[in-house]
């Protein structure tokens, strides 16, 4: 089975723009969570998608969003960018949901000047 | 609470055993997880535990849990310079997210 596919690998944006990153989970995994890496805040926890629903979100602002796609693909989209968002956003996949089992994908790696 | 902490850095030799520990405060969590990330990486699942098991071993790791004392830790068996990377301890249950600790970072040296 191929593993969880983060595109694009890599984004530079400047502040105030807004940026979207795509996730394609493991074939026949329904939920989809992300999550946020900075070498400050460690790994913090974004929101989950399962079956094209938000079922649990982290305390982050409104401008971080998400959907979820009925073939379990989802994007996360961030609005207004500011320096401090500049982070790598990590994608995990599970079948069942929740924090069961997470496979993470390779990454995308945002930075904001 | 649910802060989860690990020791910053761990050197050990090649061929050694390494161990990585971690202690977290949340006792309801159902699931231990031990994630490994190499640079430029995301993170690799390594192996987990219920919180009804007091040990696992898989291979070269061993993890032990002790609930009550809220301790998980990775052995790591003749440790190689292809494990050096950084270790995340993680726990969660239900529909909960993970909540990772900071990490240990091993250095496995020849």
């Amino acid at each position: 089975k191929a593993g969880v596919t983060q595109t694009p690998r890599y984004l530079i944006k400047t502040r105030g723009q807004q940026v979207t990153l795509s996730c394609s989970p493991i074939s026949g995994h329904r939920s989809v969570s992300w999550y946020q890496q900075t070498p400050g805040q460690g790994l913090q926890f974004l929101f989950e998608y399962f079956s094209e629903t938000q079922r649990n979100k982290g305390n982050f602002p409104g401008r971080f969003s998400g959907r979820q796609f009925s073939n379990s693909r989802s994007e996360m989209n961030v609005s207004t960018l500011e320096l401090g968002d500049s982070a790598l956003y990590l994608c995990a996949s599970s079948f069942s949901g929740g924090s069961y089992e997470q496979y993470f994908g390779p990454g995308t790696r945002l930075t904001v000047t | 609470g649910e802060d989860v902490e690990q020791s910053l850095f761990l050197s050990v030799r090649e061929g050694d055993s390494s161990v990585i520990n971690c202690t977290y405060t949340d006792s309801s969590s159902t699931y231990l997880y031990w994630y490994k990330q190499e640079p430029g990486a995301g993170l690799q699942l390594l192996t987990y535990i219920f919180s009804n098991m007091d040990m696992k071993q898989d291979q070269r790791l061993t993890v032990l849990l002790n609930k009550k004392d809220k301790h998980l830790s990775l052995r790591i068996a003749d440790t190689q310079t292809g494990d050096s990377a950084i270790y995340f301890c993680a726990h969660g249950g239900g529909r909960r997210a993970l909540t990772f600790g900071s990490g240990t970072r091993l250095q496995v040296q020849p």
